[in-house]
């Protein structure tokens, strides 16, 4: 495609339900990386993949978030059990070489609000 | 742990001036350094990238520089328009191991006034 594109682009949730956030990268980009951005903050690292494999997955707050890119281009980031705090912008972005070390295109976000 | 800061905060200028974005970080052993702009209700947009054998990159009215021993890069913006108003976000990406994450500073809010 043109770009990064990210769906939902708002979503709306109960405490205590599940979600998953769908990010689909530029065609034939290798890396895509998850982040989190709270209301005038910076981004924060969630995780990476090269290709289909998680290459790093340390931001990641705790075990109710998980993220994974099976066929190595769409990847889903999947909160369970969501709770207020886990409100915030959910960005993907992706990168032509493997470990993101050239430039980093993003999509729009993802605005997640967990009521 | 790598720390970036981002000063000012925020800025407002007159149509037309010169003006200089400031990020600084604390460990040095960085791969690259990046400016993104953040406008309301959009993505980022990646502006420059700087690899850490570079001192400076350019773009139209956009240079951006990099003193990788003291920790520190400036965005230099030329002849500001309104349309530069934006958050202006600066990043850096590790280099130990396979640490390929990018580590943020809080942007630099600009406007500037017609």
């Amino acid at each position: 495609g043109a770009g990064v594109s990210q769906s939902p682009r708002y979503k709306v949730t109960k405490r205590g339900q599940d979600v998953a956030l769908r990010c689909d990268p530029i065609s034939g980009h290798v890396s895509l990386y998850w982040y989190r951005q709270a209301l005038g903050q910076g981004p924060e690292f969630l995780t990476y993949f090269n290709y289909e494999a998680q290459q790093d997955k340390s931001g990641l707050p705790n075990d109710r978030f998980s993220a994974e890119r099976p066929e190595g281009s769409i990847s889903t980031l999947t909160i369970q059990r969501t709770e207020q705090r886990d409100s915030a912008m959910y960005r993907c972005a992706s990168s032509s070489l493997a470990g993101g070390t050239d430039t980093q295109y993003f999509g729009p976000g993802t605005r997640l609000t967990v009521l | 742990k790598q720390e970036v800061t981002q000063i000012p905060a925020a800025l407002s200028v007159p149509e037309g001036e010169n003006l200089v974005l400031n990020c600084s970080f604390t460990d040095s052993a960085i791969y690259n350094l990046q400016w993104f702009r953040q406008d309301p209700g959009k993505g980022l947009t990646s502006l420059l990238l700087i690899q850490s054998s570079q001192r400076e990159q350019t773009s139209g009215r956009l240079n951006a520089s990099l003193d990788k021993s003291s920790g520190r890069s400036t965005l230099y913006i030329a002849a500001s328009q309104p349309g530069d108003s934006a958050t202006y976000l600066c990043a850096v990406m590790g280099r130990a191991g396979n640490n390929r994450k990018l580590i943020w500073g809080l942007g630099t809010s600009l406007a500037v006034n017609p």
